[in-house]
């Protein structure tokens, strides 16, 4: 069975930072692009990140370029989120998603909140 | 990176029909068949429903169905059903490795 577990999350100040993890298991992790997907309490879903098979390859969205730094790490099959310069409107609670044939993210994770709050 | 524009309501009877639009650009929808669709129940993580415009996944039933015309997708839903009621997003490849998302269009059942 394919299991995406998030963690990492919590109440963190304006301006700090925040590591979020993806433990994978019940699929060959290597093979797979994975992404990053957030919601913010009450709203819809925004894409975040994405990151190739071997790590060589990622992009980001423009609300987030500079600040956040997606990774992985395949031979724990775990993925990561490095979350600097935090604002309050990056609270939300964030997925990492599967994809295959590189965008149809077919597994998700339960989800990691991250409140930015002073 | 503008987000897809989708109504934010619609609703249906048990048994009837209903379609939720999604509507991009031709930088996103227009370009490329890869809208995908997805079902979230409260406090639920998404569920893939349709991937490139039309195509199932394997226990996903044949009563969801999707289509697209120009920079519009559509989802389908025949033969309403109580457990049908969710948030519905839609999902389109955007270029250069993005995915853009749709605001969300929340399907109630009467």
């Amino acid at each position: 069975e394919v299991q995406l577990v998030e963690s990492g999350g919590g109440l963190v100040q304006p301006g700090g930072s925040l590591r979020l993890s993806c433990a994978a298991s019940g699929f060959t992790f290597s093979n797979y692009w994975i992404h990053w997907v957030r919601q913010a309490p009450g709203k819809g879903l925004v894409w975040v990140s994405r990151i190739n098979s071997d790590g060589s390859s990622t992009s980001y969205a423009d609300s987030v370029k500079g600040r956040f730094t997606i990774s992985r790490d395949n031979a724990k099959n775990t993925l990561y989120l490095q979350m600097n310069s935090l604002r309050a409107e990056d609270t939300a609670v964030y997925y990492c998603a599967r994809s295959f044939a590189t965008v149809t993210l077919d597994s998700w994770g339960q989800g990691t909140l991250v409140t930015v709050s002073s | 990176q503008s987000a897809l524009t989708q109504f934010a309501s619609v609703s249906g009877s048990p048994g009837q029909s209903i379609t939720i639009s999604c509507t991009g650009t031709s930088s996103d929808v227009g370009s490329y068949n890869l809208v995908s669709w997805f079902q979230q129940h409260p406090g639920k993580a998404p569920k893939l429903m349709i991937y490139e415009g039309s195509k199932r996944p394997s226990g996903v039933s044949n009563r969801f169905s999707g289509s697209k015309s120009g920079n519009t997708a559509s989802l389908t839903i025949s033969g309403l059903q109580a457990e049908d009621e969710a948030d519905y997003y839609c999902c389109s490849y955007a270029g250069s490795s993005t995915l853009v998302f749709g605001g969300g269009t929340k399907l109630t059942v009467l």
